[in-house]
């Protein structure tokens, strides 16, 4: 079964603040995605790293995908309240076309 | 719009009932998923299907079936409820896109077996 880990578990900090969640693995994934997950609701995917050294930005988030495929960042600049959530990685398993889930960093950020 | 709803959304059963969540997409997509969530584990894959008559085991399937009769249905049946099995349940679709697939979730099913 392949692991995929997430550090830090809890982070809390204050508005405008940077931050960098890490997920790691010893297992290669054909893709890894980012989720994030509110409260009372499923996870919502916020993007899809496919090629190993790939950089996408999304607004104030930045996603990193190792160049080995085996660990990948996400890095938000000047957080917001709004980004207050669980946030997933998850490898994608070619074998089975199945989703492998990191145990999520759960973020909040304080005005 | 397309969807993909979970019921019921909370449920209380006892230890050794049956019980079936129900999972129901309206995106024509071939995969559907089972995950259940708790704290510490993230999500883990439960059962899986790639299409109508397809269903096959994930990491954590002891305790739980599936079926598949139509493309847009995916119940989860738990033979008979165990206090381990108090979760939040997921359940998740998405199209042979290979390596850029994205999951849609439903909102989840709360269980608990008292």
């Amino acid at each position: 079964t392949q692991l995929l880990e997430q550090s830090p578990q809890f982070l809390s900090i204050q508005e405008g603040e940077n931050l960098t969640v890490y997920c790691n693995s010893s297992s290669v994934f054909s893709s890894l995605q980012w989720y994030r997950q509110e409260p009372g609701e499923g996870p919502v995917l916020l993007v899809t790293v496919v090629t190993g050294g790939e950089v996408k930005k999304l607004k104030r988030l930045t996603f990193q995908f190792g160049d080995a495929r085996k660990d990948s960042s996400l890095h938000i600049t000047a957080a917001q309240p709004g980004d207050t959530g669980l946030y997933l990685c998850a490898g994608m398993d070619m074998g089975r076309r199945a989703l492998t889930f990191g145990s999520g960093t759960r973020l909040q950020v304080q005005p | 719009d397309a969807e993909i709803t979970q019921s019921p959304r909370h449920k209380i059963t006892e230890t050794g009932r049956q019980v079936t969540l129900a999972c129901h997409q309206t995106w024509n997509h071939n995969n559907m998923f089972w995950y259940r969530q708790d704290l510490g584990h993230g999500l883990r894959l439960i059962h899986y299907s790639y299409g109508v008559q397809d269903t096959n085991k994930g990491e954590v399937s002891d305790g739980y079936s599936v079926s598949r009769s139509n493309t847009e249905d995916l119940p989860l049946t738990l033979e008979s409820a165990a206090s381990s099995q108090t979760s939040v349940y997921f359940c998740a679709s998405s199209e042979n896109q290979g390596l850029g697939s994205i999951a849609f979730f439903g909102q989840g099913t709360r269980l608990t077996v008292v």
